[in-house]
């Protein structure tokens, strides 16, 4: 099946620098991506839709200046979380929709120290 | 209001039981139904699909109610290992999904 994969699966990082977080759709070509945050005890909530070769879309309240999105390749996205703070400590996962469904990436557990 | 709006929990229940969730979402723009199953600190899992006519697999069966704007999943004969939260997710076009809250289930022995 299709299979999407995230890196890395955790970080710590200080306050104040950046941190790059990579998604491949590994077996199929995905011109959509899209990219969730997750804080403890809450549900996934949609943070923007990544485009191949176009600019993302953010929800509503998502800062774009912080949370930079880059969809090069249609295999590729990246989300670039910008002068980390606490607050920006979550789980981020990422999303690509195949042919039979929505497929995640494993996700990637942030702390900002 | 939410999006979609799920039964909250958590739902403790002992091995053997069958457990009832529901879920409820307000746009009728809405294109697609799945229940995603997410263990602790993982990423979702998908369960199944959720179509008007109802469907089952295995212990578990999902129903649809458009017009009611309704969805349910049904867990027969509940297994440990069926531990874990079970979200509630509607896609719309060009597959942005929105999900519930989720429901945490624990099964006892």
């Amino acid at each position: 099946g299709a299979v999407v994969s995230q890196h890395p699966s955790r970080v710590i990082c200080k306050s104040g620098t950046s941190v790059k977080i990579e998604c491949r759709s590994l077996d199929f070509q995905a011109t959509t991506m899209f990219w969730y945050r997750q804080f403890p005890k809450q549900s996934l909530m949609l943070m923007a839709t990544s485009n191949e070769g176009s600019k993302a879309t953010y929800e509503q309240g998502v800062e774009k200046d912080k949370f930079l999105i880059n969809h090069a390749s249609l295999t590729l996205s990246t989300l670039t979380v910008t002068s980390a703070h606490p607050e920006d400590s979550s789980f981020y996962i990422c999303s690509a929709r195949g042919s039979s469904g929505a497929f995640f990436g494993q996700g990637t557990r942030l702390t900002v120290v | 209001r939410k999006e979609v709006e799920q039964d909250p929990g958590p739902f403790n229940v002992p091995e053997g039981a069958t457990v009832a969730f529901n879920c409820t979402y307000s746009n009728s723009a809405s294109q697609s139904f799945f229940w995603y199953r997410q263990d602790c600190r993982k990423e979702p899992k998908l369960l199944m699909s959720v179509y008007s006519s109802g469907n089952e697999d295995g212990r578990f069966t999902a129903q649809l109610n458009r017009a009611s704007q309704y969805i349910s999943l049904l867990i027969r004969d509940s297994k440990l290992s069926d531990s874990a939260t079970y979200l509630c997710v509607v896609s719309y076009q060009g597959g942005k999904l929105i999900f519930g809250q989720g429901t945490e289930l624990s099964v006892k022995p």
